[in-house]
């Protein structure tokens, strides 16, 4: 059985800090997807970044980041310098190769005030 | 543009009540899900289905039924609404090849049931 772990609920952090979203994941498959969405206040879900479990690498888009350890099951967020607009739910998702179906954390809520 | 419409948005309905929530997809896609969302357990997939007439249940199925007589259309029914089936409700589908492909969600679906 999948499942994905993001033991922060609420996170609150004044504009311009640096945030870090964990979440850990666990599964018997030895290859799998990786994904981060974000729900901001008008509730759609976005696509942020999907990882295969092969790419080690962390990347970098913009202020955002990720750090994929294979060792300790973790596919953690950073956000640099936060900004008011990155306020929203944040949600990690694995999914298995062999099918498509994705489990998801259960979500952190992160605020950002002026 | 191609895109997956929900309807209704919203959705306010008694118990015991049988209940429609209507999914379409522009892209052809084969994969198409059913999740809902609340608050501590993120979002539970309830169906799924790989293609035309075929369906498979989810984690949290229970009181919910789907349909695929077409690609574009995966109708998720609440055949006697219970108040535990308040959530807001996404139906999604996913790029091919469907392991590595990206998931798009609809709007959501908020249902109340009193």
């Amino acid at each position: 059985a999948q499942k994905v772990t993001q033991a922060q609920t609420e996170i609150s952090v004044v504009e311009k800090e640096d945030v870090t979203l964990d979440c850990v994941y666990e599964t018997r498959d030895t290859t799998y997807y990786l994904f981060w969405y974000k729900q901001p206040p008008s509730g759609e879900l976005v696509f942020l970044i999907r990882r295969n479990s092969f790419d080690e690498q962390n990347e970098i888009s913009g202020r955002y980041s990720w750090n994929f350890q294979k060792s300790t099951s973790s596919f953690n967020f950073t956000i640099t310098a936060s900004q008011v607009v990155d306020s929203a739910v944040y949600f990690c998702a694995l999914k298995q190769t062999s099918g498509s179906r994705l489990t998801f954390g259960e979500g952190t809520q992160l605020t950002v005030n002026p | 543009d191609a895109e997956i419409t929900q309807s209704p948005r919203h959705k306010i309905t008694e118990t015991g009540r049988q209940v429609t929530l209507a999914c379409h997809q522009t892209w052809n896609h084969n994969n198409m899900f059913w999740y809902r969302q609340d608050l501590g357990h993120g979002l539970r997939l309830i169906h799924y289905s790989y293609g035309v007439h075929d369906t498979n249940k989810g984690e949290v199925s229970d009181g919910y039924s789907v349909s695929r007589s077409n690609t574009e259309d995966l109708p998720l029914t609440l055949e006697s609404a219970a108040s535990s089936q308040t959530s807001v409700y996404f139906c999604a589908s996913i790029t091919p090849p469907a392991p590595t492909g990206e998931l798009f969600f609809g709007e959501g679906s908020r249902l109340t049931v009193l």
